[in-house]
């Protein structure tokens, strides 16, 4: 199975804030990369898919990069609603995995 | 806007046969793949398989012996049976639809969840 290391695993930032979260995979997953923010008690919700591609209804502040096997999520200026766990997902290869996730506090 | 929802026992015995369904609502079942997924407690998720409509399936080896998923289009519902349950399976399980890109596909509608607990 492809591993999806992220760091870190939590962080701590404020309202305006740059954040910036990283996702590495064991092997090269070219750009078959997701990120999912999910809240608590609530189900994950799609923010970029294919590494860099906006999901609809998603702010701009959301954007997703590539370098090799390192992928990165970057949120511009930190919102209030942006505190929530971050997850990264490959679909390269079957099984589909999942980061560790990053809790953003 | 689609709409997906879980449902099932939420306790079941160790030995026994997890069963969920869900139901699709706001678009058809056709043309998309469906997954299953789960998150145990504290833990990070875990992508369980897939469904396209016409039944082609694709499951997660370390699951592969005990799960079965199914789709009725008629009833815009596809479901999992996982047997031989035990603790380890407590989780909270989504159902999802997945969208496809020209990278592989990406879930974009998610169920609430379902906690099951596998106790006696």
């Amino acid at each position: 199975d492809i591993q999806m290391t992220q760091s870190p695993s939590s962080l701590s930032a404020s309202v305006g804030d740059r954040v910036t979260i990283t996702c590495r995979a064991s092997q090269t997953i070219s750009s078959y990369l997701n990120w999912y923010q999910q809240k608590p008690g609530r189900a994950p919700k799609l923010l970029i898919y294919a590494a860099s591609s906006l999901f609809d209804g998603v702010p701009s502040r959301f954007s997703g990069s590539k370098s090799g096997t390192d992928f990165t999520l970057s949120i511009s200026s930190l919102q209030p609603e942006d505190f929530a766990t971050y997850y990264c997902q490959q679909t390269y290869n079957s099984p589909r995995t999942f980061g560790q996730g990053t809790k953003v506090e | 806007q689609v709409q997906l929802q879980e449902s099932g026992p939420r306790l079941v015995k160790p030995s026994e046969t997890l069963s969920l369904t869900c139901t699709v609502s706001g678009g058809p079942i056709s043309d998309y793949y469906w997954s299953w997924i789960r998150q145990p407690p504290g833990k990070r998720l875990e992508w369980i398989g897939f469904i396209y409509y016409n039944g082609v399936t694709n499951y997660n080896p370390s699951l592969k012996s005990r799960v079965t998923i199914s789709v009725d289009p008629s009833k815009n519902q596809f479901s999992l049976k996982l047997r031989s349950v035990t603790a380890a399976d407590t989780a909270l399980y989504y159902c999802a639809r997945d969208g496809y890109s020209g990278y592989g596909a990406h879930s974009d509608y998610w169920g609430q969840g379902i906690l099951v607990t596998v106790s006696s």
